[in-house]
């Protein structure tokens, strides 16, 4: 059975860092492309990051771009959310997710965790 | 940035009366790559349909995804009680892989 368990949210004061973290199992992790999704409290979804299975290639939303950085480590079965200079509106519910490929076309999410919280408030 | 706008926002209806939700794109993106996701309150997303019309493992035949260019359609032949839910399309043929706002269907 996939799972796929988060951490390392938490609260954190604006301007601050926070790591997130995913292990992965029940699958072949470094067959395939990870994503990062967001969702704030009430709201809908907001794709955040995807990296496919080598890491040769990376994406991220616009709302993060140069503050986040995405990776993974397929001898840990790990994917990493790194997120800098938080903002208030990064409050969400962090979701880790398997993509459906190996790179890009592949981004999309067929198994998702149950999430991490981050609130970034001072 | 590629804009998808799903309509209605709310659709009520009864359980077994055909149900269509719709997402609209600004633009056309790398073709098939849309999919489907069913969302119910303090859970995870759960994937229905990917690449615009193949139903992801385990997803009833009463759902199903057809559209091309910039629009797109998940229909919900006989709703069941547990089809309640949002609904949300999402992009993944142009980056940042964008979603729509979602569409709550509820029971009438």
């Amino acid at each position: 059975e996939v799972q796929l368990v988060e951490s390392g949210g938490g609260l954190v004061q604006p301007g601050r860092s926070l790591r997130l973290s995913c292990v992965g199992s029940g699958f072949t992790f470094d067959d395939y492309a990870m994503l990062w999704v967001r969702q704030a409290p009430g709201k809908g979804l907001e794709w955040v990051s995807g990296i496919s299975w080598n890491s040769g290639s990376v994406g991220f939303a616009d709302s993060v771009k140069g503050r986040f950085t995405i990776s993974r480590d397929n001898a840990k079965n790990s994917l990493y959310l790194q997120m800098n200079s938080l903002r208030t509106e990064d409050t969400a519910l962090y979701y880790c997710a398997k993509g459906g490929g190996y790179d890009s076309s592949g981004y999309y999410m067929v198994r998702w965790g149950q999430g991490t919280l981050v609130t970034v408030s001072s | 940035e590629i804009v998808l706008t799903q309509s209605p926002g709310t659709l009520s209806l009864s359980p077994g009366e055909r149900v269509t939700l719709s997402c609209r794109a600004s633009q056309s993106f790398s073709s098939s790559y849309l999919a489907w996701y069913q969302q119910k309150p303090g859970q995870a997303p759960r994937l229905l349909i990917y690449g615009v019309s193949s139903r992801a493992t385990g997803i009833p035949d009463r759902f199903s995804g057809s559209g091309s260019g910039t629009d797109f359609t998940l229909t919900i032949s006989r709703p069941e009680p547990e089809d309640f839910a949002v609904y949300y399309c999402q992009q993944y043929g142009s980056s940042p892989h964008t979603f729509g706002q979602g569409t709550k269907v509820e029971i009438k």
